[in-house]
């Protein structure tokens, strides 16, 4: 059971660049999440998908995009990045209490 | 709305003794409380969540925790932590939404807790 995948692990961007964070789950999970981590600050909510079709803008949505492309899938998209986008970012499903997180992308804008 | 303060940023602790790490929350209504561990470089593993019942709350690792309503309370405790609880500690709240189901869950910034032998 690979629970929440990832990908990429790591990445490196130049400013203006995009780029897409893959994330898909096996649990059949109705709701999924995009959070991003930077110190000091804890977790922030970008995006969040309650169900499939659905998306939602959380705490931290300027810069991004997402896409809950079936149940099992739900990306993330940088269309321009910026030095202030560097962090680390997870992505995380529920079905009632308690979110499971992927193991998270570091990614870092220059 | 709800929001949650982690009182303390970091908690250098021996080996052996006990632990405290202080989470207050605060919301309108009510609310669902978690505590998750994120070692380095790893994402978060729940270490145990509030739902409704006895406020004592034990979780994985010999974590527990005690939801205090009056205080708006949810701090986790160890009676003797060991080299390999250091890690980065977050505690968590969500609403409660009709039928009972959770709402999007509100990070604290943290707490580091190193633990020196």
């Amino acid at each position: 059971n690979a629970g929440v995948t990832q990908t990429p692990k790591f990445q490196v961007l130049k400013t203006g660049q995009s780029m897409t964070l893959q994330c898909a789950q096996d649990m059949n999970h109705n709701s999924m999440y995009w959070y991003r981590q930077d110190p000091g600050m804890g977790l922030r909510l970008i995006y969040y998908s309650a169900s499939e079709g659905t998306t939602d803008k959380g705490e931290v949505p300027n810069g991004y995009n997402v896409s809950r492309l079936n149940k099992r899938e739900f990306s993330l998209r940088l269309e321009s990045a910026a030095p202030s986008q560097t962090s680390v970012y997870f992505c995380a499903s529920t079905l009632f209490y308690g979110y499971t997180f992927g193991s998270g992308t570091r990614l870092t804008v220059v | 709305a709800q929001s949650v303060t982690q009182l303390d940023s970091q908690v250098p602790v021996f080996e052996e003794a006990p632990v405290e790490l202080r989470c207050n929350y605060s919301s309108s209504v009510s609310v669902y409380l978690f505590w998750y561990v994120q070692y380095p470089n790893q994402g978060l593993q729940l270490l145990l969540k509030y739902l409704s019942g006895s406020t004592l709350v034990k979780g994985i690792n010999g974590f527990e925790a005690e939801f205090n309503k009056s205080q708006t309370s949810f701090h986790l405790r160890k009676p003797s932590v060991h080299i390999s609880d250091t890690a980065e500690y977050f505690c968590a709240v969500s609403a409660t939404l009709y039928g009972g189901s959770q709402g999007n869950l509100i990070f604290g910034k943290g707490t580091k807790l190193s633990v020196k032998p």
